[in-house]
């Protein structure tokens, strides 16, 4: 059974960083891609970004360039999301999600979800 | 960047009736990497459909997929007081990938 499992809520202050992690249960890591899903209090779900392990590819969403690290440990199947110079519209629920991939490392959809981690960014 | 729009952005219907969303992209994709997701309140997405028309494991074959180009289309038959969620359209053909809005289904 896939499951995958995050780090729990964290409330920080503005300009700070936040590293959320989502470790994935037995073979569900290796050979697999991972993305970050957010989703701000009542709003719609964004992408922040994707890694490919095997293929050694990483993208973000342009609008986290230079704020946003997506890292993958397959030592321990846990991948992580770190998230710096917070700011209050960074407060969010993320979503770790596995993402299900062709073999040239174009990704197509999430199918795995992890419970989510409430990050509030606030003074 | 694409732009999907969905519609209607609140549905409200009846138990065993059939319900049909709409994911409009603003620029022609493969249905190869359009997808759709149920979210419940306070849970987690779950996807439902990839490659436009496929179920995923476990979803009954009252949720199908369809559609081409730019307009793609999520039907519920026989409608459940538990499909009460918000669907979401996704694509992956083009970088960023995107979500759609939402659409929020209520049942009477």
């Amino acid at each position: 059974q896939v499951q995958l499992v995050q780090s729990g809520a964290e409330v920080k202050k503005p300009g700070s960083s936040v590293k959320v992690s989502c470790k994935a249960s037995g073979d569900t890591f290796r050979g697999f891609a991972f993305s970050w899903v957010r989703q701000a209090p009542g709003q719609g779900l964004e992408w922040v970004g994707t890694i490919v392990p095997v293929f050694n590819k990483i993208d973000y969403a342009q609008r986290f360039l230079g704020r946003v690290t997506i890292t993958a440990d397959s030592s321990t199947s846990t991948a992580y999301l770190d998230l710096s110079s917070l700011r209050s519209e960074d407060t969010a629920v993320y979503y770790c999600a596995r993402d299900k991939c062709g073999p040239r490392g174009d990704c197509h959809h999430f199918d795995y979800w992890g419970q989510g981690t409430l990050v509030t960014v606030s003074s | 960047e694409i732009v999907l729009t969905q519609s209607p952005g609140t549905l409200s219907l009846s138990p065993g009736e059939s319900a049909t969303l709409s994911c409009r992209a603003s620029q022609s994709l493969s249905s190869s990497y359009l997808a759709w997701y149920q979210q419940k309140p306070g849970q987690a997405p779950r996807l439902l459909i990839f490659g436009g028309s496929s179920r995923a494991t476990g979803i009954p074959d009252r949720f199908s997929g369809g559609g081409s180009g730019t307009d793609f289309t999520l039907t519920i038959s026989r409608l459940e007081p538990e499909d009460i969620a918000v669907y979401y359209c996704q694509q992956s053909g083009s970088a960023p990938r995107t979500f759609g809005q939402g659409t929020k289904l209520e049942i009477k």
